[in-house]
């Protein structure tokens, strides 16, 4: 599986966009790009997946390069709530067991 | 629609006891894996199942650890003789069979092991 690489935190304002970018060079053909977001003491979430270009969710935004060695994770508009560590992964497609390999992930800390 | 349920959410134990934790995936997902998360740091696979077979184990996985999924619905994960180096959040987490597009996998709650 391709290694990740995410800057370990981030601040930002309520209100504000937040971009977290990912970089992911040694990604497969037939691998995708997933994004999950872990609260405090809870299970991670599955935020969002895509394979090329843009794909947009109600909770973000998943921008990937026609080379696809990087991402952008974008959160419109974050509120407090959004605080959380968000994980960029990289998955098989067909013929995966579903296993994840996490990294740190980024700390994202939205201020009032 | 229930998600994956994990209990007991929180256990506190003496060094040498054993534990359990129990998962109850999502119904009908076939696949279910248990991962372990200390502070500051992702989530570590320690094994999955396809039903009730146990697939793959992470060298993590020492021979105090076991898990089972005697009827390829709900699972366990026994720790024998803790160590304090076991405190940590458990996960378990389901998935449908893949669909060819990269499987998306739901975690629980997690269960918190405390070894003192």
């Amino acid at each position: 599986l391709a290694k990740t690489t995410q800057p370990i935190s981030m601040d930002s304002y309520e209100g504000q966009e937040v971009n977290i970018t990912c970089s992911h060079n040694n990604i497969a053909t037939n691998d995708y790009i997933t994004w999950y977001q872990q609260f405090p003491s809870q299970g991670p979430r599955f935020i969002i997946q895509g394979y090329k270009t843009k794909v947009t969710n109600e909770v973000a935004s998943l921008f990937i390069p026609a080379d696809r060695k990087s991402s952008t994770l974008s959160l419109p508009r974050v509120s407090l709530s959004d605080t959380a560590v968000y994980y960029c992964l990289v998955v098989h497609g067909s013929g995966n067991t579903g296993k994840l390999i996490f990294g740190q992930g980024t700390t994202l800390q939205v201020k009032p | 629609d229930t998600g994956v349920s994990q209990d007991p959410r929180h256990k506190i134990t003496k060094r040498g006891q054993n534990v359990t934790f129990r998962c109850d995936p999502i119904s009908e997902h076939n696949r279910l894996y248990w991962y372990r998360q200390t502070l500051g740091q992702g989530p570590e696979f320690l094994t999955y199942f396809q039903n009730e077979a146990q697939l793959e184990k992470s060298r993590l996985l020492s021979d105090r650890f076991s898990a089972e999924r005697p009827k390829g619905s709900f699972s366990t994960l026994e720790i024998q003789r803790t160590e304090q180096g076991d405190s940590a959040m458990y996960l378990c987490a389901s998935s449908p069979t893949e669909r060819g597009n990269g499987n998306t996998i739901y975690f629980g709650e997690g269960s918190w092991l405390t070894v003192v």
